[in-house]
């Protein structure tokens, strides 16, 4: 089983749909996660940390469940310039582990 | 301009070539690591460092070799490339020593090994 599992993409949207992302880990010792974005390549960008009490930005949540070693990311009203591929991440001790990235890509 | 810079962009070598890739920011962050990206698998950290004189193995790092001799700079060394080693290359920095902050990554270094 790999150490962080996602959904597999790619997501396909219209506009101003809302989407929601999945990510598990197998570590229970891992102690802070996040999402990060990435487009075309180039280099990943972080676009959330991800807490037990949940977090939102704007359009975008993201909730952790520990006891489930669970992580999710929604994003309402998808806009064009969301598509990319977003990237769940673990720290567990210093050692980051990514997951393989879910694509998304939004369509007018 | 706050940054993590990666050096060459882009490099074709062939196999058994030493050579180094640099990394280095001027945040003064504590944690700095490095990846490579390949399709299918995602993201896979070779080595990282929490601070200068310390460095730890990722997930892949056969094939590699990487020092923290300052603050600010961290090579990644392949003594001896093969062509399983060619793919995308991200250098990162974090201020927290233990990486769990904000990850900034340098723009990826393209290597080739023929």
């Amino acid at each position: 089983r790999k150490e962080v599992e996602q959904d597999p993409g790619p997501f396909n949207v219209p506009e101003g749909a809302t989407v929601a992302f999945n990510c598990t880990y197998s570590n229970s010792a891992s102690q802070s996660f996040f999402w990060y974005r990435q487009d075309c390549r180039k280099e990943p960008k972080l676009l959330m940390s991800v807490y037990s009490s949940g977090n939102e930005d704007g359009r975008f949540t993201a909730q952790l469940n520990r006891a489930s070693q669970y992580i999710s990311l929604l994003i309402r009203d998808s806009k064009l310039s969301d598509s990319a591929t977003y990237l769940c991440v673990v720290n567990t001790g210093g050692k980051l582990i990514f997951g393989q990235g879910t694509e998304l890509s939004v369509k007018p | 301009e706050a940054q993590v810079t990666q050096n060459p962009r882009y490099l074709i070598t062939v196999t058994g070539k030493k050579l180094t890739v640099t990394c280095s920011q001027n945040m003064n962050h504590e944690y700095m690591s490095w990846y490579r990206q390949d399709p299918g698998l995602g993201l896979r950290q070779i080595y990282y460092s929490m601070n200068v004189e310390v460095t730890d193995k990722g997930d892949v790092p056969e094939g590699y070799k990487v020092s923290r001799k300052e603050k600010r700079n961290f090579p990644l060394i392949l003594e001896s490339p093969s062509p399983n080693q060619t793919s995308l290359y991200f250098c990162a920095s974090s201020s927290s020593g233990t990486g769990e902050g904000e990850q900034y990554f340098g723009p990826g270094t393209r290597l080739t090994v023929t």
